[in-house]
Formats: structure tokens, sequence, C-alpha cells
């Protein structure tokens, strides 16, 4: 059971918008800035979004990060067939002297 | 650029210790810390702890507490993680990924070692 909760599955056609929700709490989203991974089959995480919205060099301005009280969301606009990955939160969280927690991650299907 | 190449896959039995060797190249190894992040097969990410290569400060998941070590050889720009007493589900691909220096949180982990498979069997 992943601290953060996400939803196991999404999709969209190519073009579409679609948006990964990841909902947590006071003690980490609530208080600290998210941070959105994706993950390619067979390969290493990415880092997509961080600090709540910001872009790493090299990240199509196609993907976009909000962030709203315990909540956050990675949106994916023009979708394409490259997207198709897994999609992972995450936040610090301050209990237990501190730590890192993800979401369970969303697997992300182009129809 | 900026790369973190990991030790090759392990395979142990129960109850024995691997350690994971992380060497990077690219950038300053002791302005930066390294984080490290298992995956068990078909399952998420879960962290397991931080190390500052500037100072050697730890944080470790309190789950793993007592049965992690993390090191850094600033000499040769690599950290290590070192997991004892394993067990069957212990079995996951072990990243280490760039971190902040000065503290375990921060904005995230920028560029990610390509994983290293650590099966435990008997």
């Amino acid at each position: 059971q992943s601290v953060l909760t996400q939803p196991p599955s999404a999709s969209g056609t190519p073009g579409q918008r679609v948006t990964i929700s990841c909902s947590g709490s006071s003690s980490n989203i609530g208080s600290n800035t998210v941070n959105w991974y994706q993950q390619l089959p067979g390969t290493a995480p990415k880092l997509l979004i961080y600090s709540n919205n910001q872009r790493p060099s090299g990240v199509p301005d196609r993907f976009s990060g909000s962030k709203s009280g315990t909540s956050a969301s990675l949106a994916i606009s023009g979708l394409q067939s490259e997207d198709e990955a897994d999609y992972y939160c995450a936040a610090w969280d301050d209990s237990l002297n501190g730590h890192w927690v993800f979401g369970g991650g969303t697997k992300l299907t182009v129809l | 650029q900026v790369q973190l190449v990991q030790s090759g896959a392990e395979v142990k039995k129960p109850g024995a210790s691997v350690k994971v060797s992380c060497k990077a190249s690219g950038y300053t190894f002791t302005s930066y810390g390294i984080s490290w992040v298992r995956q068990a097969p078909g399952q998420g990410l879960e962290w397991m702890g931080w190390i500052s290569a500037y100072n050697g400060n730890t944080n470790y998941a309190q789950k793993l507490q007592g049965r992690v070590t993390m090191t850094t050889d600033t000499s040769t720009s690599t950290a290590y993680m070192e997991l004892r007493s394993l067990r069957s589900d212990d079995t996951a691909v072990y990243y280490c990924a760039r971190a902040s220096s000065f503290s375990p949180g921060g904005s995230g982990f920028d560029y990610w070692g390509q994983g290293t498979l650590v099966t435990v069997s008997s």
C-alpha cells in the first residue's frame, strides 16, 4: 500500500489530453513539493516534473504539473505513442525522521 | 554528460549480504548526494535512503534501519549500498539516483543509474 495514491491506469488517444492524480496528506504533499517520474518499459525512471510544476531541461512542454493542498496532478497534452509508460508521483514526508514516499504508479496506455 | 553506472546483477542466498556500487561521472561528485531506490518485480518505487557525498551524512528508511549501510568513496566518485540479512522480499532492481547534497529532501532525483537486479533465492 503506497503512501501516495494514484489511479493504477489511465488511457487516451493520440493528441488527447490526459491527467493523472496523486493524493497524499499534510505530512507529505501538504507541506512539501511534488515530483513526477516517467518510467518507460525496462528502463530507469526519469525526472519529468520537479517542485510541483518545473520541467527539467529537455522535457517537452506537453508535460505539466500542479499541486493544491494535499493533492497533485500531472497533465500530458498532445498525447503521443511514446508517452506510454508508468508515471510515479513522489514527495518528501516529514514523519518518521523524514523519508521519500512514492505513489503506486499509473500505467498510461495510448490507444 | 552526467552518468551513474551501477555494478552488475547479483544472486544471493537468504541471510547473505549484497553490496551494489554506483560510479558517478560528468559532475562534481561531492556537490551532490545519492539516494537509493528499489523496485520489486512488477511493483512500484521504494526509497531506501540517502547519503551526502559532501560530508557522508546519511538518512535511511525506517524499515531498513539496521540492515542497510550507504557509503561513498570520493577518490573514485563511487557510492555503495550494502544490504544485509537478505530475504526473498529484497529481490528487486536497485537504483542509485543523484540527489541534493545537503539534505535527503529537495527537488528530486535528476539522474539515475541503470539499475542492478538483486535476486535472493535459496
